[in-house]
């Protein structure tokens, strides 16, 4: 069964970092494309970064490119988000979801339970 | 970047009701379209994939058409799980998402 798992959520004041950490279980990590993906508070869905299987190929939302660093750790079968420079918009529940395969453009076919990032003095 | 737009933004329906929720795209995504299914409180779930395949698991109830930038998802009978909020996703370049259908109960 496949089971994604974010943590790392929390409060941070204006301008601070946060990692978030999403473990993958159920399937060969290596072998898949991922994705965060964040919605805010009664608002719709926004992709934020995706990864290759490899981890060579990186993907931003214009919105958070250069603040925000994805990575992955294959033999931990990890996903990561790195956060800095976070401001008020960038509350939201983060969710990590799996490619149906490694960039193959099929959809996200399982997704976290989410983990909230509340940016906040 | 590609804009998505769905409409309508929501909608009231009765149980046993066709459903009909469209999404255009600002330019040709070929049929690299995507919808998903999100319950409150839930993470969303895939209910179709390019544009027009069925996500294993979910009832043939779903079906999807489309091509180019017009596209449509259908729910043949409506039953009281999908009262649900629905999202368009392009994966033609990057990802982008639509804004949203919410399928309220009449």
């Amino acid at each position: 069964e496949v089971q994604l798992l974010e943590s790392g959520g929390g409060l941070v004041q204006p301008g601070g970092s946060l990692r978030l950490s999403c473990a993958a279980s159920g399937f060969t990590f290596s072998s898949y494309a991922m994705s965060w993906v964040r919605q805010a508070p009664g608002k719709g869905l926004e992709w934020v970064s995706a990864i290759s299987g490899s981890g060579g190929s990186t993907y931003y939302a214009d919105s958070v490119k250069g603040r925000f660093t994805i990575s992955r750790d294959n033999s931990k079968s990890t996903l990561y988000l790195q956060l800095n420079s976070l401001r008020a918009e960038d509350t939201a529940v983060y969710y990590c979801a799996k490619d149906g395969g490694d960039i193959v453009r099929d959809g996200f076919d399982y997704w976290g339970q989410g983990t909230l990032v509340t940016v906040s003095s | 970047d590609i804009q998505m737009t769905q409409s309508p933004s929501s909608l009231s329906a009765s149980v046993g009701d066709r459903v009909t929720i469209t999404c255009r795209a600002s330019q040709s995504i070929s049929s690299y379209l995507n919808w998903y299914q999100q319950r409150p409180g839930k993470a969303p779930k895939l209910l179709i994939y390019a544009a027009a395949s069925l996500q294993s698991g979910v009832p043939s109830s779903f079906s999807g058409s489309g091509s180019g930038t017009d596209f449509t998802l259908t729910i043949s009978s409506l039953q009281p799980e999908d009262f649900a909020t629905y999202y368009c996703q392009q994966s033609y370049s990057l990802w982008t998402f639509g804004q949203g259908t919410k399928v309220e109960i009449k």
